[in-house]
C-alpha cells in the first residue's frame, strides 16, 4: 500500500513550457485534490476531482488543467509555465461519504517546481 | 474563506504547553488538524465534527465550538518531535468537502 505518490519530485521549467504533475493513489479513495504551497500563504487548492469523470475548480485554477479517467490516478497539467507558478505542489486524496467523517487527507510528498 | 489562525509563530521549551487557535467566518461541518515538517507533506492528526466533540492524540488534543466557528489545538508537556507547522482545514459544506480550506498555519519550534 504506497498511499499517495506523486512525481517528479523536483522540476525545473522555462517560463512558456507544459508539464504534467503525476499524482497516484491506490486506497480507492474517490477524492482527490491538488494543492500549492507558498511561503505564509498556507495550502490553496487548485483543483479537486470527486470522482472519476468529474473535476471541479478550487481558489486558484488559473493556468492549470486536470481530469481523472480513472479513481486512481489525478494528473495536473500546466498550461504554459510562468514564474508565478513556482511553488510546492501536493496531491492529497481522501474518503467519500460517511467514512469522511473518521478520516482526513493522505498527502503525496510533494513536487518542487521551479520556473525560470 | 480561508481559516485563520493565531498565532502565526511560537516557540517552546520542552515541557511547556501551546495552544493554537483556528477561525472561520463560515459555518462549519468539521476541522481537521494536520502537522508539517519542514521538507515533509503534511500528516494528518484529527478530525473534529460538529458537536463540541474534543479529541485527544496522545499529549496533542484538540476542541471545536460550532456556535463560534472556532477550533483550538492543545499540545501539552511539549517534545522537540512536536516542532512543525500545524494548519487547521475547515468544512463548511454538509458532504462532499468542496469547501474544504486550510488556514496559513502557525510554526511551532520547540527548543531544549
Amino acid at each position: 500500500n504506497a498511499g499517495v505518490t506523486q512525481t517528479p519530485k523536483f522540476q525545473v521549467l522555462k517560463t512558456g513550457q507544459s508539464m504534467t504533475l503525476q499524482c497516484a493513489q491506490d486506497m480507492n479513495h474517490e477524492y482527490m485534490s491538488w494543492y500549492r504551497q507558498d511561503p505564509g500563504m498556507g495550502l490553496r487548492l487548485i483543483h479537486y476531482s470527486v470522482g472519476a469523470g468529474i473535476t471541479d475548480q478550487g481558489e486558484v485554477p488559473n493556468g492549470y488543467n486536470v481530469s481523472r479517467s480513472t479513481t486512481e490516478d489525478f494528473p495536473l497539467r500546466l498550461l504554459s509555465a510562468a514564474p508565478s507558478q513556482t511553488s510546492v505542489y501536493f496531491c492529497a486524496s481522501r474518503v467519500q461519504g460517511g467514512l469522511s467523517n473518521s478520516y482526513g487527507y493522505t498527502f503525496g510528498s510533494g513536487t518542487r517546481l521551479t520556473v525560470v | 474563506q480561508q481559516p485563520v489562525q493565531s498565532p502565526q509563530a511560537v516557540i517552546l521549551r520542552e515541557g511547556e504547553d501551546a495552544v493554537i487557535n483556528c477561525s472561520s467566518s463560515k459555518a462549519l461541518y468539521s476541522v481537521h488538524w494536520y502537522r508539517q515538517k519542514h521538507g515533509e507533506a503534511p500528516v494528518f492528526l484529527m478530525i473534529l465534527l460538529k458537536g463540541g466533540e474534543q479529541k485527544g492524540h496522545e499529549k496533542i488534543s484538540a476542541s471545536f465550538n460550532e456556535k463560534k466557528q472556532q477550533s483550538s489545538l492543545y499540545l501539552t508537556a511539549s517534545q522537540l518531535s512536536y516542532s512543525g507547522t500545524y494548519f487547521c482545514g475547515t468544512d463548511a459544506s454538509s458532504n462532499t468537502g468542496n469547501q474544504f480550506y486550510f488556514g496559513t498555519g502557525t510554526s511551532l519550534t520547540v527548543i531544549p
